[in-house]
């Protein structure tokens, strides 16, 4: 069964740094370009960054570009995205997958 | 970056009735290699985004046959052809050939 498994959100003040994991199983992400994606509370989807297999490129979204960093680990199967200098619009549920499938999500709230 | 437009913004609809989404890129969604990168999404209530169609057209593996995607350049659909109970949740068109990648604002759909 493929599944997607985040980790590492929670509460963090203003200017705070996250670090996600997401945890692929029943399928080898090398075979694919990976992504993040986030919904704030009650709002739509908005999608945050990309990498392609081997990690040669990689795509942000103008807002959170020089902030976030997005990489991979073939290896262990499993996608990152590194959160520096974070502001309150970044609160959100955050989603890591490929396009097809995607997993539930880790809670990133930005707030003093 | 490419605006996704979507209508209504609002659908009910009676249960076995057809329903139709519209959306609208900014910009043409043919990508070099030929292909329009233009996916639509269901989000259930308190899920993550599934991905129903890719490429305009395509099915995903597991989708019901009464979801088809269809139209081309700038103007595309999705039509519901007998609405069920379980397809209560907002859609999502997105278009994948420029980056950001963007999605429409959704569309909730709801059984009247």
């Amino acid at each position: 069964e493929v599944q997607l498994v985040e980790s590492g959100g929670g509460l963090v003040q203003p200017g705070g740094s996250l670090r996600l994991s997401c945890a692929a199983s029943g399928f080898t992400i090398s075979n694919y370009w990976m992504g993040w994606v986030r919904q704030a509370p009650g709002k739509g989807l908005e999608w945050v960054a990309n990498i392609k297999q081997d990690g040669s490129e990689k795509y942000y979204v103008d807002s959170v570009k020089g902030r976030f960093t997005i990489s991979r680990d073939n290896a262990k199967n499993s996608l990152y995205l590194q959160m520096n200098s974070l502001r309150a619009e970044d609160t959100a549920v955050y989603h890591c997958g490929t396009e097809a499938t995607w997993g539930q999500g880790t809670l990133v709230t930005v707030s003093s | 970056d490419v605006v996704m437009t979507q209508s209504p913004l609002s659908l009910p609809v009676t249960l076995g009735q057809p329903a139709s989404i519209s959306c609208r890129s900014s910009q043409s969604l043919v990508y070099s290699d030929g292909n329009t990168y233009l996916s639509w999404f269901q989000q259930r209530p308190g899920q993550s985004p599934r991905r129903l169609i890719y490429k305009v057209s395509n099915r995903d593996s597991g989708v019901p046959d009464r979801f088809s995607g269809s139209g081309s350049g700038t103007d595309f659909t999705l039509k519901i052809s007998r609405v069920e109970a379980e397809d209560v949740g907002v859609y999502y068109c997105m278009q994948g050939t420029h980056w950001p990648h963007t999605f429409g604002q959704g569309t909730k759909l709801e059984i009247k």
